[in-house]
């Protein structure tokens, strides 16, 4: 069975950084892409981030450029996003989810891991 | 970027068939994914590339995608499917997916 669990999530003052985790299992991670997608407070979902099995292609959303960074260690079966300069408008909560990058599906989900961002 | 158009809600008696829409500029031409999100639950995959039905998904739900307008469709509605539909495709232009507003599905 395939399963994402997320961690690192909290509570962050405007400005401050978090690091979040993935952690995979069941699946053939090296090979598989992976996304972070978000979802606000009642609102819908918005694809945050994408990398490639190999880690070597990655693609941020406008909102998030220059202040996430997405990678990976196959070695670990983990995938991260490093989240720094966070706003007040980066609180929800996160999932990871297998797939999402070049068209394809994301076909395994994550619980997720909630973050808040106070001013 | 690329812009998908679902309606907020839909409201469908146990039984009948539920027609939720996606609509695009010519989203025809892309390949369309579906999400059920349950109350308070993580999105499950429920059709992708159109029509295809991932295992474990039942058969009462289908997907079309033809012009403007890509349709997830669910047979023989139940009260478990009551949840949030999503759409999604990959904007090329911007090199990322892209989600619709979600659809609440309510049963009657």
């Amino acid at each position: 069975e395939v399963q994402l669990l997320e961690s690192g999530g909290g509570l962050v003052q405007s400005g401050g950084s978090l690091r979040l985790s993935c952690a995979a299992s069941g699946l053939s991670f090296s090979t598989q892409a992976m996304s972070w997608v978000r979802q606000a407070p009642g609102k819908g979902l918005e694809w945050v981030s994408g990398i490639s099995g190999s880690g070597g292609t990655t693609y941020f959303a406008d909102s998030v450029k220059g202040r996430f960074t997405i990678s990976r260690d196959n070695s670990k079966n983990t995938l991260y996003l490093q989240m720094n300069t966070l706003r007040v408008e980066d609180t929800a909560l996160y999932y990871c989810a297998a797939g999402g990058t070049a068209g394809t599906a994301m076909d395994v989900w994550g619980q997720g891991t909630t973050v808040t961002v106070s001013s | 970027s690329y812009v998908l158009t679902q309606p907020p809600s839909v409201s469908v008696a146990p039984g009948e068939t539920a027609r939720i829409t996606c609509g695009g500029n010519n989203i025809g031409s892309r390949s369309v994914h579906w999400y059920q999100q349950g109350p308070g639950q993580a999105p499950v995959l429920v059709i992708f590339y159109d029509s295809d039905r991932p295992s474990g998904i039942p058969e009462r739900f289908s997907g079309s995608n033809s012009g403007n307008t890509a349709t997830l469709t669910i047979s023989r509605v139940e009260a478990g499917d009551e949840a949030d539909y999503y759409c999604q495709v990959w904007d090329t232009t911007s090199d990322h997916p892209v989600f619709g507003g979600g659809t609440k599905l309510t049963v009657l």
